[in-house]
């Protein structure tokens, strides 16, 4: 495709439940990024890939998020045991080049999880 | 935890009028970008001003930056119903660090 997609754009979980957000990132991107928006909030920074390498996870907010990579493409973010304050956007972003630094991101459109 | 402030948080104009955002942050960037967000959407780059830039232009975009005030401004020129979004600066210190964001109300 030609941008970012995710799936699914819209989760409702129980509290206590497991759920998987996925990205597709444009093809032959090499960095991607996840991020997590509240409403009425900017996006916060959760993890970076550089291909299948996580480099950075400092912005995890728990040992219940999970993020992986593992083939240096797709990327899924798993957060067990869901609570009602992970209730958010949840985007993800890719760029071309390595590292951050004045690399554009492209952002998907989003998961919007619900926890109730 | 989020490094940048938006001012103003909301701003409705009219079409055809000049519409100004700010942010302030706190710490040294590498550079400084600007994004927009429609509604249900996500984030679309507008511009990216590096640190040792003071003035960029893109279209009908003005971006300014003041390293020794550590703030940015976005002038949107002659705007349109079509720029009614969020708009968020994004500071670029390793990783992105977005601001709260402006919400911006152009009518018709």
């Amino acid at each position: 495709g030609a941008g970012v997609s995710q799936s699914p754009r819209y989760k409702v979980a129980k509290r206590g439940q497991d759920v998987a957000l996925r990205c597709d990132p444009i093809s032959g991107h090499v960095s991607l990024f996840w991020y997590q928006q509240a409403l009425g909030q900017g996006p916060e920074f959760l993890t970076y890939f550089q291909n299948e390498a996580q480099l950075d996870k400092s912005g995890l907010p728990s040992d219940r998020f999970f993020a992986e990579r593992p083939e240096g493409s797709v990327s899924t973010l798993k957060i067990q045991r869901t609570q009602q304050e992970d209730s958010a956007v949840y985007l993800c972003a890719s760029s071309l080049a390595q590292g951050i630094i004045y690399n554009e991101q492209f952002f998907g459109p989003g998961t919007r999880l619900t926890v109730l | 935890s989020q490094q940048g402030e938006e001012d103003p948080q909301a701003l409705s104009i009219q079409e055809g009028e000049n519409a100004t955002m700010n942010c302030s942050y706190k710490t040294s960037i590498n550079n400084l970008q600007w994004y927009r967000q429609n509604s249900g959407r996500g984030l679309v780059h507008l511009i990216l001003i590096r640190s040792n830039e003071r003035e960029k232009h893109s279209g009908r975009l003005r971006v300014t930056l003041d390293t020794s005030k550590k703030s940015s401004s976005l002038l949107i020129t002659a705007s349109r119903a079509a720029d009614t979004a969020s708009y968020f600066c994004a500071t670029d210190t390793g990783k992105l660090i977005f601001g709260q964001g402006t919400t911006l109300q152009v009518k018709p």
